[in-house]
């Protein structure tokens, strides 16, 4: 089963930012919070990861708690293109004898509007 | 860099045959993982190859099984068809190890009639 909780749809008006909410009470301390989003019928695609410090790249930022226990994706300037269903996901991420295989749940899916 | 890329996209068969749909990992990756994707059970992982081997298989019947070649290539073999294999086929490959980022292909169709 997955480890994460994150609400099933949120909306989002075009050019505001979205703040996708996601908790993960029972995450380890060797698990990363890893989040993908998949825009209908195409592969996921990768956004961003982080293990315990914010993180941002191009495309999005990422907000951990101090706890690590709850996590908030951000997507600054939402456009329509970004709707998709995201998915929230922690997983170890090291070399050693651990299994790599993602466990999705259901994620949330966001819905920009004009 | 290229990305992720499957072969074939879509593809029909019919109860009873069996298919083979094939992953190019992105240059220089050595992992490779493959998922099913079904309206009624998400994602799901099928298997990952790693230096050619399988390192782990999810909860799938032995119709399905895979390889990896020596080019970090892989192939998936779903035999004896059922209507419930119809479903999305997603490859994922990784750098390094299958615990690295996985960046996944556009995946294959399957339809089973």
């Amino acid at each position: 089963d997955a480890k994460t909780t994150q609400p099933p749809s949120m909306d989002c008006a075009e050019g505001r930012a979205a703040n996708l909410p996601c908790n993960h009470s029972t995450i380890s301390g060797n698990e990363y919070v890893y989040w993908y989003r998949q825009i209908h019928s195409q592969g996921p695609q990768y956004i961003i990861h982080g293990l315990k410090n914010n993180e941002t790249n191009e495309m999005a930022s990422l907000i951990i708690t101090e706890d690590r226990k709850s996590s908030t994706l951000i997507l600054p300037h939402a456009t329509l293109r970004d709707t998709a269903v995201y998915y929230c996901i922690v997983r170890v991420k090291n070399y050693g004898g651990s299994q790599g295989n993602l466990i999705f749940g259901k994620g949330t899916k966001l819905s920009v509007k004009p | 860099k290229a990305g992720v890329t499957q072969t074939p996209r879509y593809l029909i068969k019919t109860r009873g045959q069996q298919v083979t749909l094939s992953c190019s990992p992105i240059s220089g990756h050595r992992s490779v993982s493959w998922y099913q994707q079904t309206p009624g059970q998400g994602l799901q992982f099928l298997f990952e190859y790693f230096s050619e081997t399988q390192r782990n298989k999810g909860n799938f019947p032995g119709r399905f099984s895979g390889r990896q070649f020596s080019n970090s290539r892989s192939e998936m073999n779903v035999s004896t068809l059922e209507l419930g294999d119809s479903a999305l086929y997603l490859c994922a490959s990784s750098p390094r190890h299958p615990t690295d980022t996985q960046y996944f292909g556009p995946g294959t169709r399957l339809t089973v009639l």
